[in-house]
């Protein structure tokens, strides 16, 4: 089916190990955004991309990095991760033709940093 | 900028009562505003948007919202629930004319008592 997909599902990281979370759409949507889901925070957007070349900071982009890879996939790095960066995260995607059909969500990736 | 309050984190509510699951927004421009659903491990879904025309809006498995521009509320609304509603509930809102980027509210979780 079509839409967005995140992987991994689950990661277990210690303080201080990288890694990258990937995000593919196959939608031929133009933007592409990363959200972190906490209790009682609801979603904060970490890194967005309009388009494919383009990325810009959200409201909380410190410890991350991102990589529009081409107009499918955007990934994110977390480069030195820290407790703090235990979250559920979110990747989406949307069409931004000006209709705004919304946001395709992917299932999510549990991050656990210990 | 735009900022999203949901008045109410937790709302218990019994099976076959109607439920309103409250949203304030604040913004110097004109916005969109939607609802999106979460229901547990899974991402959010598009549950109902406002972007022109009617106030009220009418979404899947039987909500509707009412936009109200003089007291700056978008409201979830239904008239009686089932258990398969149970869910997190997310107001968010985008300026018109922006890039389609959404500022989320808290969340607020409905549970259905039987």
């Amino acid at each position: 089916n079509a839409g967005v997909t995140q992987t991994p599902k689950f990661q277990v990281l210690k303080t201080g190990q990288s890694m990258t979370l990937q995000c593919a759409q196959d939608m031929n949507h133009n933007s592409m955004y990363w959200y972190r889901q906490d209790p009682g925070m609801g979603l904060r957007l970490i890194y967005y991309s309009a388009s494919e070349g383009t990325t810009d900071k959200g409201e909380v982009p410190n410890g991350y990095n991102v990589s529009r890879l081409n107009k499918r996939e955007f990934s994110l790095r977390l480069e030195s991760a820290a407790p703090s960066q235990t979250s559920v995260y979110f990747c989406a995607s949307s069409a931004l033709t000006g209709t705004l059909s919304g946001y395709t969500f992917g299932s999510g990736t549990r991050l656990t940093v210990v | 900028a735009q900022s999203v309050t949901q008045l109410d984190s937790q709302v218990p509510v019994f099976e076959e009562a109607p439920v309103e699951l409250r949203c304030n927004y604040s913004s110097s421009v004109s916005v969109y505003l939607f609802w999106y659903v979460q229901y547990p491990n899974q991402g959010l879904q598009l549950l109902l948007k406002y972007l022109s025309g009617s106030t009220l809006v009418k979404g899947i498995n039987g909500f509707e919202a009412e936009f109200n521009k003089s007291q700056t509320s978008f409201h979830l609304r239904k008239p009686s629930v089932h258990i398969s509603d149970t869910a997190e509930y997310f107001c968010a809102v985008t300026s018109r004319g922006g890039n389609e980027k959404l500022t989320f509210g808290t969340g607020t979780r409905l549970t259905i008592i039987p």
